[in-house]
């Protein structure tokens, strides 16, 4: 089985600029989750897909980030325009619908802004 | 506020056992997860705990009272690969993941 995958591994942008991060779930996971990890700190929650559908999206810090979901499928996360704290790893994490579901996490992309 | 606590970073011999705490203040809860991070690669699923006691899966286990919103996850025979950040995580009462900030483990020869 495929497991979750994210793309680019690394970016390295300027501020201002705009940043487009991708994942594909494992097949058959409703459940897509976004993550952000700065060095030292706890994971961050950022958004929940359910589907194509934003469960919860109390996580995104400011209206630069957008995350999309088309057919339920592969989300993206948009970050436009960069600021240097956007700088961290990005996870994507998939799950089973069922609440107590292990979360798989993708490799992660790691974002500087400079 | 919701907080998980664990220790920062922990050093242990190789062959040597060590149990890495976590407690935790959330909204309700659901269910607790230990997730083992490798630097530089994804968090991979190493146990859930949802009932008080001992749950034992080879050379880990990890233990959950409830009542004192307390885990640990006790790891055995200890080897380099286990060299790693060790991540705690609360569901609470909405069905939300609440992170603690990871245990690094330093591994000795």
């Amino acid at each position: 089985e495929a497991g979750v995958t994210q793309f680019p591994s690394h970016s390295v942008i300027e501020k201002g600029q705009t940043v487009t991060l991708r994942c594909d779930p494992i097949s058959g996971h409703d459940n897509l989750y976004w993550y952000r990890r700065v060095m030292g700190k706890e994971i961050k929650f950022l958004l929940h897909f359910v589907k194509e559908s934003k469960q919860d999206e109390s996580g995104m810090p400011n209206n630069r980030f957008l995350a999309e979901r088309t057919g339920g499928t592969y989300s993206t996360l948009k970050v436009q325009p960069a600021e240097l704290e956007d700088s961290g790893v990005y996870f994507c994490a998939s799950s089973q619908v069922v609440w107590d579901s292990p979360l798989h996490f993708g490799n992660g992309t790691r974002l500087t802004v400079t | 506020g919701q907080n998980i606590d664990q220790p920062t970073e922990m050093t242990a011999t190789e062959g040597a056992i060590v149990q890495i705490n976590c407690t935790y203040q959330t909204s309700g809860f659901n269910g607790l997860f230990w997730y083992q991070q490798h630097a530089g690669e994804a968090p991979t699923f190493l146990s859930y705990n949802v009932l008080d006691g001992l749950e034992e899966k080879g050379r880990f286990s990890s233990f959950l009272s409830r009542s004192k919103g307390y885990s640990y996850l006790l790891l055995k025979e200890l080897q380099m690969k286990d060299s790693a950040s060790y991540l705690c995580a609360v569901i609470d009462s909405n069905y939300q993941l609440i992170w603690g900030a990871g245990t690094k483990l330093i591994i000795k020869p």
